[in-house]
C-alpha cells in the first residue's frame, strides 16, 4: 500500500494561491492518487483526482509529475471558508472495494487568515 | 440529490451499554463503507458491505462491533458494552461498484462514552 506523507499544518490569507505537497514515493502503476477535504463536525468529501500530469475542476487543480512520486493540490485564492483538513490519499481505484485499503494519515490542516 | 445521512448525531452513552448508529446510503450505492475518526486523527477502517457479497469485516476493532446491511441500503453498526476507548466519530460512507470509485461520506456520529 502506498504510503502518503503530506504537510501537518499550512497557514495562508484570504485570495492567496496554496498549494499543498504529497509525497508517495512507493506508488504503484495502477494507483490514482485522490484528495479530499473536511471542515469541522463533517465527513470528508471529494474534491479531485487523478493519474498524471494535470487535472482541473471548478474547485482545485492537482498537479502530478512525471515520475508520479509526489502531487500538489493547488487551491486558488482561497477563502476563509476553505480553512479545512485535507488528506492526500493514493490507491487502486479500478473498484469501489479498493477504498477500503486506503491509508487515512492525519492530513494537512490548513488555516486560512483575513 | 439526498446525501448519506447517519443517525444520531450526536450519542452519549455510559460505559458498559450497547449502542446502535444507522447509515441511509445514497440510493443506488451498492458499496458501503464504516470508519471511525477519534480525535484529531486520520480516518480508521471498519467494514465494507458490496452488493450481497460477505462483509469485509477486517476492520472491526474487536468482536464487541458488529454491523448489517438490510436489503442492501440502509446499515446499522453496534457496539456492545462500550467501553471509552469507542469515544470517536463513526463516519459512514458510501460509493458506486464498477467504475465509481469517489466515496460520499454522511456527516457521522459523535459517540461518547462515560
Amino acid at each position: 500500500l502506498a504510503k502518503t506523507t503530506q504537510p501537518i499544518s499550512m497557514d495562508s490569507y484570504e485570495g492567496q494561491e496554496v498549494n499543498i505537497t504529497c509525497s508517495h514515493n512507493n506508488i504503484a502503476t495502477n494507483d490514482y492518487i485522490t484528495w479530499y477535504q473536511q471542515f469541522p463536525s463533517q465527513g470528508p468529501r471529494f474534491i479531485i483526482q487523478g493519474y498524471k500530469t494535470k487535472v482541473t475542476n471548478e474547485v482545485a487543480s492537482l498537479f502530478i509529475p512525471a515520475d508520479r512520486k509526489s502531487s500538489t493540490l493547488s487551491l486558488p485564492r482561497v477563502s476563509l471558508s476553505d480553512t479545512a483538513v485535507y488528506y492526500c490519499l493514493v490507491g487502486d481505484r479500478r473498484n469501489a472495494g479498493n477504498n477500503r485499503k486506503l491509508i487515512w494519515g492525519l492530513g494537512t490542516s490548513l488555516a486560512v487568515n483575513p | 440529490g439526498a446525501g448519506v445521512s447517519q443517525s444520531p448525531s450526536n450519542k452519549v452513552t455510559e460505559k458498559g451499554k450497547d449502542v446502535e448508529l444507522r447509515c441511509d446510503p445514497i440510493s443506488g450505492h451498492t458499496a458501503l463503507y464504516w470508519y471511525r475518526q477519534s480525535l484529531g486523527q486520520g480516518l480508521e477502517f471498519l467494514i465494507y458491505f458490496q452488493g450481497n457479497s460477505a462483509p469485509d469485516k477486517s476492520g472491526l476493532p474487536s468482536d464487541r462491533f458488529s454491523a448489517e446491511r438490510t436489503g442492501g441500503s440502509v446499515s446499522t453498526l453496534t457496539i456492545q458494552r462500550t467501553q471509552q476507548e469507542d469515544s470517536a466519530v463513526y463516519l459512514c460512507a458510501s460509493s458506486l461498484d464498477g467504475a465509481e470509485r469517489t466515496q460520499y461520506f454522511g456527516p457521522g456520529t459523535r459517540l461518547t462514552v462515560l
